[in-house]
């Protein structure tokens, strides 16, 4: 049972234009989440991330919504460049125990 | 130098081999993990360890094992591998300070 979802493998978005990339999770004993980025052959590096606390989260072009009452978050990208071409993978904290649980992820392609 | 060094980085072996992969970290974090990563499941938790004298199993342990031979240090051992265990495989490190973890480059195993 996944508890943490990405429901879209593929985006494909126009440089310069909005990347919106969607989670959605089950269990509400996670109290914070991340986003991590993904290129070919590198190990996922952290991109932002949120408290279960917030509602949203800004870094530079890169922004993290939160709902919890839907255990929806998203990320926004604005404006997609193409170096933000990659996988992204969402991942939720258990309150407990620290652990981290992933989406499946979600590969981004940004055209130039 | 990586602050999170994963050897080997590519590894084809036969079934029943035994296999280990190693993790070295710089960063001086109490935490290490192991996950594999499949297409389409994201990445899924094998063992991780809050100290040295810690072991904890994940999600899919079966067919695992782990050796934390130092803070720096967590090794993973396939006993006798088998082909369903070809995957990524990444270590991660971590701080009880902090929700992110660090992730190595991968290794990929490929078992015949």
């Amino acid at each position: 049972d996944q508890q943490v979802k990405q429901n879209s493998p593929s985006l494909s978005v126009q440089e310069g234009r909005i990347s919106i990339l969607n989670c959605d999770y089950t269990n509400s004993m996670f109290d914070y989440f991340l986003w991590y980025k993904k290129y070919p052959a590198e190990g996922p590096t952290f991109l932002i991330s949120i408290s279960s606390i917030k509602d949203k989260n800004e870094d530079g072009r890169f922004t993290v919504f939160l709902n919890k009452s839907a255990k929806h978050l998203s990320l926004h990208i604005v404006p997609s460049q193409p170096g933000d071409s990659a996988v992204y993978f969402c991942a939720a904290n258990l309150e407990y125990g620290n652990k981290l649980v992933f989406g499946a992820g979600t590969i981004l392609r940004v055209k130039s | 130098d990586a602050d999170v060094t994963q050897t080997p980085r590519n590894r084809i072996t036969k079934t029943g081999k035994r296999i280990m992969l190693e993790c070295s970290q710089t960063k001086g974090h109490d935490r290490m993990y192991w996950y594999r990563q499949d297409p389409g499941l994201g990445l899924r938790l094998i063992y991780y360890s809050f100290d040295v004298k810690d072991i904890n199993k994940g999600e899919i342990s079966d067919g695992y094992s782990v050796s934390r031979q130092a803070q720096a240090k967590f090794s993973l051992s396939l006993e006798s591998a088998i082909p369903n265990q070809t995957a990524l495989y990444f270590c991660a490190t971590g701080d009880s300070s902090s929700n992110e973890q660090f992730f190595g480059p991968g290794t990929r195993l490929t078992v015949l």
